[in-house]
């Protein structure tokens, strides 16, 4: 089945660093990724969408210039947090689609821990 | 506006209980209906899927059906297993935008032997 990775699964960085978290499509070619925020015992906020070649649509509320988003290749989309702050901690989680498949249907990958301290 | 409003848990139910989690919807249009499950330390896999009303979703033993009129999509099991533990997310995509997702909140289940 198709497979989405993410890396690292878990990050701790110290307050106005910067860390960068990967998703990559392991056996499928993904036109379009995107990246959720999930707080503890909420629901899954789609932070944008990444389509490759192309610049990312940002949803409303979402600091474009804080959450970097890059997706150079079919199989490669990577978000850059810029000058993480505490309230910056939370599980990213991307997700890919494949352009193959039904047009609703995304793979999820396992999601990053970020801890700002 | 569009949104999803699941159970909250978590729900801790004894192996070959039968199971039931809510999900309600609001949503323009004609939404997809799916459910989610997350199992520990993984990410999110499709479980099943309706596309239309009275739809009847279907996998591993769970079911759920496209309630248009109660605009509901609850998730059921008639027989839980250990294996089953998992959180489980209900989510809707619109019709006219297939890359926005709307997810509940999350049931998380625990099916003790």
């Amino acid at each position: 089945g198709a497979v989405v990775s993410q890396h690292p699964s878990r990050v701790i960085c110290k307050s106005g660093t910067s860390v960068k978290i990967e998703c990559r499509s392991l056996d499928f070619q993904a036109t379009t990724m995107f990246w959720y925020r999930q707080f503890p015992k909420k629901s899954l906020m789609l932070m944008a969408t990444s389509n490759e070649g192309s610049k990312a649509t940002y949803e409303q509320g979402v600091e474009k210039d804080k959450f970097l988003i890059n997706h150079a290749s079919l199989t490669l989309s990577t978000l850059t947090v810029t000058s993480a702050h505490p309230e910056d901690s939370s599980f990213y989680i991307c997700s890919a689609r494949d352009a193959r498949a039904g047009a609703y249907e995304q793979y999820f990958g396992p999601g990053t821990r970020l801890t700002v301290t | 506006g569009d949104s999803v409003t699941q159970m909250e848990g978590p729900v801790t139910l004894s192996e070959e209980a039968f199971l039931t989690i809510n999900c309600t919807y609001t949503a323009t249009g004609y939404p997809s209906l799916f459910w989610y499950v997350q199992y520990p330390g993984e990410g999110l896999q499709l479980l099943l899927k309706a596309t239309k009303a009275d739809d009847k979703g279907s996998n591993k033993g769970f079911e759920a059906t496209y309630r248009k009129e109660t605009t509901s999509f609850h998730l059921e099991k008639g027989s839980v297993q250990v294996s089953d533990s998992a959180v489980y997310f209900c989510a809707l995509s619109l019709s006219y935008n297939f890359n926005k997702f709307y997810f509940g909140s999350g049931t998380k289940l625990n099916v003790k032997p």
